[in-house]
């Protein structure tokens, strides 16, 4: 069965330092999602993207935070300057184009020191 | 916003026993759906209810939803031991949105 893939499983950084998180959304899907989860809380909203174009974005997803199609299978989150408070897992998602349901990879664990 | 909430919080029950847990819902949606989390790990689809149904059944997953009252309920019957995880609903309104989802129930099945 297709699924999400997500790399690596888990990332440790200096805060300041830029990170990307790498995805690999299931083959025919045509919407991309990133969400985090900060240890103990619920799951956020990040970002989603259709067409090569974010589709909708939250007010976490700001100015530091950019994602990127660089192939026709890869799916990318960039954080340009991390900062503690990004520690968290960060789920990749993917769905169908007409299809609500979305089916999230296994997380990046970031961990800012 | 659109935020689901589960309650309970945390539910203990014996395997064979069902689990019920609910979700409140605060804006109209699209759809609901119900996710399963098992400690440190992703989330698994498990069932999907859009919001001109109500009722769906997947195995031993039951789900209801009012959309009069915002609410939905996930009903798990004759649990296992495996089925221990966080269970979370989330809210959706069309295919490329965002899901909105609630802090979870936290479901320990013990044998």
């Amino acid at each position: 069965e297709p699924e999400v893939t997500q790399t690596p499983s888990h990332q440790v950084t200096q805060m300041g330092q830029e990170v990307i998180l790498r995805c690999v959304p299931i083959s025919n899907h045509l919407y991309f999602y990133w969400y985090r989860q900060i240890l103990g809380q619920k799951v956020e909203f990040l970002v989603s993207f259709y067409n090569n174009e974010i589709s909708e974005k939250s007010e976490i997803f700001d100015d530091q935070f950019s994602v990127e199609r660089p192939d026709g299978s890869n799916f990318t989150l960039k954080i340009r300057s991390t900062k503690l408070e990004d520690s968290a897992m960060y789920f990749c998602a993917s769905g169908t184009r007409g299809g609500n349901e979305q089916f999230f990879g296994p997380g990046t664990r970031l961990t800012v020191l | 916003s659109q935020q689901g909430e589960e309650d309970p919080q945390a539910l203990s029950i014996q395997e064979g026993e069902n689990a019920t847990m609910n979700c409140s819902y605060k804006t109209s949606i699209n759809n609901l759906q119900w996710y399963r989390q098992n400690s440190g790990r992703g989330l698994v689809h498990l069932i999907l209810i859009r919001s001109n149904e109500r009722e769906k059944h997947s195995g031993r997953l039951r789900v209801t939803l009012d959309t009069s009252k915002k609410s939905s309920s996930l009903l798990i019957t004759a649990s296992r031991a495996a089925d221990t995880a966080s269970y979370f609903c989330a809210t959706g309104k069309q295919a490329g949105t965002a899901l909105i989802f609630g802090k979870g129930t936290t479901l320990s099945v013990s044998s």
